[in-house]
Order: structure tokens, then C-alpha cells, then sequence
């Protein structure tokens, strides 16, 4: 079975503070992990994903295998980027035909001017 | 361009009536997916079709059901509803390419009184 976890149900920072939202998954073949954000009154939208390696909005995050986790990161948080951001994991064998995504619960990231 | 589109955007309905929800994905896709979110949770894999075959199923009741159509647009049907039911339901399309970016809908917010 997959899973995953979000420990933090609401994130508060302040402007220009480094933000980290921590992912953690539980799946014991090799997992294809995901950051999707949805700003208010916005649909469900894909921020990154582990393969890319590419940093999205000044957000970055990296796969540690050991230690099962996807934690995102900013260096220095803007108001815009307040949202829900919810963590995702899929197999990685799946393929574009067989596709289900499994969510975390999500963290609502507030960040205060 | 036309992202994932679907109806109704609300509807409340009674305990043990039945629901069709309707989804339509972005040109050129092949895929849909149905997820349902529960309020405070983050989105729970219902069904994904694609080219008109289901490939995958979620641990939902037999009261759950969807289909896709030649155009590749589709439907998801509750019966005997629940007041557990109530929740958003998320479609999202993709290509079907392995590697593809899963595009979501502004979802259909379905109350069951």
C-alpha cells in the first residue's frame, strides 16, 4: 500500500523567511513523487515534480530515498505563495495510462506580510 | 484553451438518490481520472479510464460507477447516496503518455442531505 504523509496541517511564516513543508511516503516499490498547489479559488495545479529537478516559483525539493521524504523548500517566502500545497505519490512504473495519484491531506501555507 | 471542464459546479441532493457528475478533459486527452475530497482531506482516487477502459479502481463502494465516452469526456455516477458522499469531485485529464502532467478540474461540489 502507498501512503502519504503531511504532518502539518497549517504553516505560518512571515515574508522573505525560508519556508519548508515537509512530505513524508510509504510505498515499497519506486515511487514518482509530486508538489501540487491550489491558491484560493484556483484549481488543483501541478507546482514540481521529482524527475524534472527543476525549481518552480523559487521552490525546490528532493527525493531522499532513505529517509522517505519530499520536503519542499523556499528560501524566502512572498505573500503569493500562500495556498494549500498538497504532497503526491504514484508508482513510478505506472505509466501514462495506469495513473492514480495518492495525496497527502495537505498544509496550508500562510505567509504574513 | 479550454481546461478541464465540469458540471454542475453544485448540487445538493438526498439521502438515496443518485448523482451524475459530468467531466470533460482538455483536447487530445485521453485519460480521466475521478477523485473524490473530503473536506479537510486531500483528494482520494476514485476510477481512471482511459481510451474507454477502466484502468484502475480505488477503494470506493459498488455505488460508484463511471464511464467514458468516444469523445473521451465521461461520467461518474453515485447511487444510493450517503451523507458521506458529500465532498468535492475532482476530474483531471492527462494524454496517456507515460511522463504526462495530470491537469485538474474545478471539480463539482456535491451536498447530500
Amino acid at each position: 500500500a502507498q501512503r502519504v504523509t503531511q504532518p502539518e496541517k497549517l504553516l505560518s511564516v512571515f515574508k522573505g523567511a525560508p519556508v519548508e513543508l515537509k512530505c513524508n511516503y510509504s510505498y515499497s516499490g519506486s515511487p514518482e513523487l509530486f508538489w501540487y498547489v491550489q491558491y484560493s479559488r484556483q484549481r488543483l495545479q501541478l507546482l514540481l515534480r521529482h524527475i524534472s529537478r527543476e525549481s518552480i516559483k523559487g521552490f525546490t525539493a528532493d527525493l531522499n530515498k532513505g529517509e522517505t521524504s519530499f520536503h519542499l523548500k523556499k528560501p524566502f517566502a512572498q505573500e503569493e505563495d500562500s495556498a494549500m500545497y498538497y504532497c503526491a505519490l504514484t508508482p513510478s512504473n505506472s505509466g501514462g495510462s495506469n495513473y492514480k495519484l495518492t495525496f497527502g491531506k495537505g498544509t496550508l501555507l500562510t505567509v504574513n506580510p | 484553451d479550454a481546461g478541464v471542464t465540469q458540471s454542475p459546479t453544485h448540487l445538493i441532493k438526498t439521502r438515496g438518490q443518485q448523482v451524475t457528475l459530468r467531466c470533460s478533459p482538455i483536447s487530445g486527452h485521453k485519460s480521466v481520472s475521478w477523485y473524490q475530497q473530503v473536506l479537510g482531506q486531500g483528494p482520494q482516487f476514485i476510477f481512471q479510464y482511459y481510451e474507454k477502459e477502466e484502468r484502475g479502481r480505488g477503494n470506493f463502494p459498488d455505488r460508484f460507477s463511471a464511464r467514458q465516452f468516444p469523445n473521451y469526456s465521461s461520467e461518474l455516477n453515485v447511487n444510493a447516496l450517503l451523507l458521506g458522499d458529500s465532498a468535492l469531485y475532482l476530474c483531471a485529464s492527462s494524454s496517456g503518455n507515460s511522463g504526462n502532467t495530470i491537469y485538474f478540474g474545478e471539480g463539482s461540489w456535491l451536498t447530500v442531505v
